[in-house]
This record gives C-alpha cells, sequence and structure tokens, in this order.
C-alpha cells in the first residue's frame, strides 16, 4: 500500500521555538494532506487540509498563524508550530488522500509525530 | 452534535474470542463511507475496513467484519478470535460526500485490550 513518511517522529523543544513537521508521501501523489492533532487517550482532531498550490484550510479554533501549513508539492506538506509553548505539545499526524473518485477514497496516515514543549 | 459516537472507552476480551466495537454515527446524506482504523501505542494508523452506505452486503477483511445496520445508524466491528497484537485503540470514522476534501471525522475510540 501507500506509504506516507513523518519527520521528525519526535522532538523536544524550548519554549518559544519554532518546530517544523514533514510529511511525505513516498509513492504517490496527494493533492490533498490532512493535519491532525491527537492528546493521549483522546481522539483524531483535524486541524486543516492542506492543498497543494493552495492555502490550507483550517478547521474552527485552530490558529493559522500559529500553525503554518505549506504544501509546496504533490509529495510534501509541512507543518510549522510557530512560537510553541507546553500546550502545544501533542501528537500530530498527517495523512494524504489517494485520489480516485467515489467515498472510498483511502487516506494513508504517517506514523506522527510527537512534540513537547519544555 | 457528535457525528460519530463510540460509547465504549474500554473493552476487555479473552485471546481467541469474538468482541464487538459499537460505533453509530449521525448523518443526513444518504451518501457516506464509514471506516475502522485501529492505533497500536507506537501511534500508527492502520485502515481496516470499509463500508458504504449504498453497499448491500456488510464488509468483511480477514477476521475483521462490520456489523452495518443501516436504518440503526450504526457500524459496529466485529473481531473474530482475537489475538494478543489485537490490542489497540479502535476508531471508527465517517467520510460525507459533500465538499471537496472529504474528510474523515473520527469517534472517540474504543481501547481493546486482549487477554492471554
Amino acid at each position: 500500500g501507500a506509504v506516507v513518511s513523518q519527520h521528525p517522529s519526535w522532538v523536544i523543544c524550548k519554549s518559544g521555538t519554532s518546530v517544523k513537521i514533514e510529511c511525505r508521501s513516498l509513492d504517490f501523489q496527494a493533492t490533498t494532506m490532512f493535519w491532525y492533532r491527537q492528546f493521549p487517550k483522546q481522539s483524531l482532531m483535524l486541524m486543516a487540509t492542506s492543498n497543494e498550490g493552495s492555502k490550507a484550510t483550517y478547521e474552527q479554533g485552530v490558529e493559522k498563524d500559529k500553525f503554518l501549513i505549506n504544501h509546496a508539492s504533490l509529495t510534501l506538506s509541512t507543518l510549522t508550530v510557530t512560537s510553541a509553548h507546553p500546550e502545544d505539545s501533542s501528537f500530530y499526524i498527517c495523512s494524504a488522500r489517494v485520489e480516485t473518485s467515489g467515498l472510498q477514497e483511502t487516506q494513508y496516515f504517517g506514523p506522527g509525530t510527537r512534540l513537547l514543549v519544555l | 452534535a457528535q457525528k460519530i459516537t463510540q460509547t465504549q472507552p474500554g473493552m476487555f476480551v479473552q485471546e481467541k474470542e469474538a468482541v464487538t466495537l459499537d460505533c453509530t454515527y449521525d448523518t443526513s446524506d444518504p451518501s457516506y463511507g464509514l471506516f475502522w482504523y485501529k492505533q497500536p501505542s507506537s501511534g500508527e494508523m492502520i485502515f481496516l475496513i470499509y463500508q458504504g452506505s449504498y453497499d448491500q452486503q456488510n464488509a468483511t477483511e480477514g477476521r475483521y467484519s462490520l456489523n452495518f445496520q443501516k436504518a440503526r445508524k450504526s457500524a459496529n466491528l466485529v473481531i473474530s478470535a482475537s489475538q494478543l497484537g489485537d490490542s489497540a485503540m479502535y476508531f471508527c470514522a465517517m467520510r460525507e460526500a459533500p465538499g471537496s476534501a472529504r474528510q474523515l471525522t473520527f469517534g472517540s475510540g474504543t481501547q481493546l485490550t486482549v487477554l492471554p
């Protein structure tokens, strides 16, 4: 099946620094990628939808200036957590959609990035 | 309102027995898809099974089957012959047709523990 990679797999940073997370579709092109956030023992919450070559669509309550998303190519989307604070500590997961017709479009998930802000 | 509801925060099952994980959904769209994902402690999301709203038969994939009851808006996952490796978090998700993004909406999840 299709593979989505994320880098880094985990990161520890100081409060106030920015952290960039990369999401790559390794063997397919993804015009649409999704970024999720997951707190311990909770569900995945969609943060934004990233479209290649255009601005990301953010979900309500997600600060677009705080979480910068860039989808510069069909295989790469990046999420930058700017001026990270301890409350931004979470598990961030990206996924890429394989473009097919119908609702059974497969959405492949990356392995996730654990962010800890001290 | 919750679109996907999983009422079992945690479930235990004896190895080799079957277990049913509940999922109910809410949508007014006649066209939708239902998914189940498994998330082990490593964090990766593993796709298990898919059911389309117009599918006449319940989906099956190996030891996984989906008990789809459209009138009740339920899509329960049945795992037969549980194995220790099945211990994980399980998420039910739905994709509705409207909108170009067609993103997945996830339930709160059920933590399944398989006992030896």
